[in-house]
């Protein structure tokens, strides 16, 4: 069945430390690929998409690129910030159920 | 601002009561909801896919007696946890799914935190 496999946390950066957090998936046909991000206390925010293989989802600095040949979805940032302190989950949509990730938790340190 | 709205965002409960959580689609109409559990350090969990008009489906190892999910609009769905015990003290999360303009969109709520005492 449809799956996704996300790296496991804590990520502890500096700020202004590149960031990778690597996803990769299984899934039936072509399924549309998320990431959410989860901040503290608060419920499930939308970061990026994308919908077919090649497409880059970017949203605040964040990048991720939907690539079908090695299945994967990973999260890049150039810069983080002590405020993208949260956990980030992977997601695909398979018709109209998610499957996510375990969810990885980053640090950001001043 | 946000188009799928929980109420309500925290709520501490006795062990063997009922509570009732509410997930409203404010923008637009919602034949579709889901209900998802998230158990600390976990990911989110399908519990149930809530049709309006029609009974819920529920994933394996769900109890339908236990987790009550009513949608009885076209706005607002619910999630009645009966008896509920310490175990059930979970992050419950509720999403719809919006076949307008918007293309087939799937918006999250804000989600509820229950803790059972």
């Amino acid at each position: 069945g449809d799956s996704v496999t996300q790296m496991e946390g804590p990520v502890t950066l500096s700020e202004e430390a590149f960031l990778t957090i690597n996803c990769t998936y299984t899934a039936t046909g072509y399924p549309s690929l998320f990431w959410y991000v989860q901040y503290p206390g608060e419920g499930l925010q939308l970061l990026l998409k994308a919908t077919k293989a090649d497409d880059k989802g970017s949203n605040k600095g964040f990048e991720a690129t939907y690539r079908k040949e090695t299945t994967s979805f990973h999260l890049e940032k150039g810069s983080v910030q002590v405020s993208d302190s949260a956990v980030y989950f992977c997601a695909l949509r398979g018709f109209n159920k998610f499957y996510f990730g375990s969810g990885t938790k980053l640090n950001v340190k001043p | 601002g946000a188009v799928v709205s929980q109420h309500p965002s925290r709520v501490i409960c006795k062990s063997g009561t009922s509570v009732k959580i509410e997930c409203r689609s404010l923008d637009f109409q919602a034949t579709t909801m889901f209900w998802y559990r998230q158990f600390p350090k976990q990911s989110l969990m399908l519990m149930a896919t809530s049709n309006e008009g029609s009974k819920a489906t529920y994933e394996q190892g769900v109890e339908k007696d236990k987790f009550l999910i009513n949608h009885a609009s076209l706005t607002l769905s619910t999630l009645t946890v009966t008896s509920a015990h310490p175990e059930d003290s979970s992050f419950y999360i509720c999403s719809a799914r919006d076949t307008g303009e918007s293309g087939n969109t799937i918006y999250f709520g804000e989600g509820s935190w229950l803790t059972v005492v």
